[in-house]
């Protein structure tokens, strides 16, 4: 069974653009959670989506939203970037039952200058 | 979720048990353990994880105290490619959890 895949796995970016991050989840699993990595704050939880429905949502602000289609997949949007967005997003994908048991992506690397 | 305390780093012989301590003393009765790694530019992999029950599969063993404030991740023939970060961490068993990894264990098997 295929994993989780990420697209792009690198993209540079100027303050104050946007960027779209994509993620196909393992086939069969309904639930895509985006997370975000830095050295500085480790991982951070962004939202989650089950069902093209937003089920659970962390602490980050408005600029960064995203949304599910039928098929399962998920698109990640970053509006009005700022440097600290830089950081390392990741997919993961689960059945949405499986408590804590997540399947993540290798990620894309943002870099914001 | 109950804060967890690991340390920084470790170093273990190829081919030797690799015993990864975690404490979570602030535990409550319906949160999970759990343990995840991640090798060098790679996302996060999934482990193991384990309510009150010593729990075992194919890549580690986790031993849970009976108390529960503390674990052990065991990986019992540990290989180069074992070189990774790993995290413990604690979820509550909700809806509404969600993964917050620390600064985890940074693991280094030598040949």
């Amino acid at each position: 069974k295929a994993g989780v895949t990420q697209t792009p796995r690198y993209l540079i970016k100027t303050r104050g653009q946007q960027v779209t991050l994509s993620c196909s989840p393992i086939s069969g699993h309904r639930s895509v959670s985006w997370y975000q990595q830095t050295p500085g704050q480790g991982l951070q939880f962004l939202f989650e989506y089950f069902s093209e429905t937003q089920r659970n949502k962390g602490n980050f602000p408005g600029r960064f939203s995203g949304r599910q289609f039928s098929n399962s997949r998920s698109e990640m949007n970053v509006s009005t970037l700022e440097l600290g967005d830089s950081a390392l997003y990741l997919c993961a994908s689960s059945l949405g039952t499986s408590l804590g048991r997540e399947y993540f992506g290798p990620g894309t690397r943002l870099t914001v200058t | 979720d109950a804060k967890t305390t690991q340390p920084p780093s470790m170093d273990c012989a190829e081919g030797r048990a690799a015993n990864l301590p975690c404490n979570h003393s602030t535990i409550s009765g319906n949160e999970y353990v759990y343990w995840y790694r991640q090798i060098h530019s790679q996302g996060p992999q999934y482990i193991i994880h384990g309510l009150k029950n010593n729990e075992t599969n194919e890549m580690a063993s986790l031993i849970i105290t009976e108390d529960r404030k503390s674990s052990t991740l065991i990986l019992p023939h540990a290989t180069l490619r074992d070189t990774a970060v790993y995290y413990c961490i604690v979820i509550f068993s909700g809806n509404d959890y969600k993964l917050s990894f620390g600064a985890g264990t940074t693991v280094t098997v030598r040949a």
